[in-house]
């Protein structure tokens, strides 16, 4: 398996719902990252993790949650969102944490924040 | 910590020309330097990248160039195709120390190839 999966693909929530994110990949890379990009914008950097533990917060509010329960898994919780929240997430992994890997991404959720 | 500015914002071709779309970037520490391209509605896929004692890699019809004394790395596409139409995106990390690969990204390129 060489992809990076991410659930759901779409996701509605009012601001005073929880939600999840979902990330997952099979191909046994130890760095995985949180992206939020808004339309017709580069990716911004959320979260980074390396073996498992957090390694980078981009200073982003607490109302973002991340977890990383094994290596092949990688969950964004979300609580209390804002409408300006509204975006394309997308989950992306690397073999390593270092510059010199290609980051492979996946294929995102659209949430939209009422 | 860096900045990447990216240049054309936009750039229109006619299928069979060439296409340039130029970065450039602010910390010396950088040492990685990588083009993804985005469809419209797809997952950024990494394209080329090059590191910085490199001056120029080619993979078919693009090849990425790099100028470390004026910090400026470029993509160059040959001989475009519809297919090629996309959002370009540059981004520069740097291997090592605490950045853990984060990727610092330019604005993008909308290039639009035309029949």
């Amino acid at each position: 398996d060489t992809e990076v999966t991410q659930t759901p693909k779409h996701l509605v929530m009012g601001m005073t719902n929880k939600k999840s994110l979902k990330c997952e990949q099979h191909m046994g890379h130890r760095a995985m990252y949180w992206y939020k990009q808004k339309a017709k914008k580069p990716p911004e950097l959320m979260f980074v993790y390396s073996y498992e533990k957090l390694s980078i917060n981009e200073s982003v509010p607490s109302r973002f949650s991340p977890e990383c329960p094994n290596s092949s898994l990688l969950n964004l919780h979300l609580h209390a969102l804002q409408p300006e929240d509204s975006a394309l997430y997308l989950c992306a992994s690397s073999q390593g944490a270092g510059g010199g890997f290609e980051q492979f991404f996946g294929p995102g959720t659209r949430l939209t924040v009422l | 910590g860096e900045n990447v500015e990216q240049h054309p914002s936009t750039l229109s071709v006619q299928e069979g020309d060439s296409a340039v779309i130029k970065c450039t970037y602010s910390d010396s520490a950088s040492n990685y330097f990588h083009w993804y391209k985005q469809e419209l509605g797809k997952r950024p896929q990494l394209i080329i990248d090059i590191r910085s004692n490199v001056g120029e890699k080619k993979d078919q019809r693009i090849a990425v160039t790099l100028n470390k004394t004026a910090k400026h790395f470029s993509l160059h596409i040959t001989e475009t195709q519809p297919e090629d139409s996309a959002v370009y995106f540059c981004a520069a990390s740097t291997a090592g120390g605490t950045s853990y690969g984060k990727l610092t990204f330019g604005q993008g390129t909308i290039l639009t190839v035309h029949p």
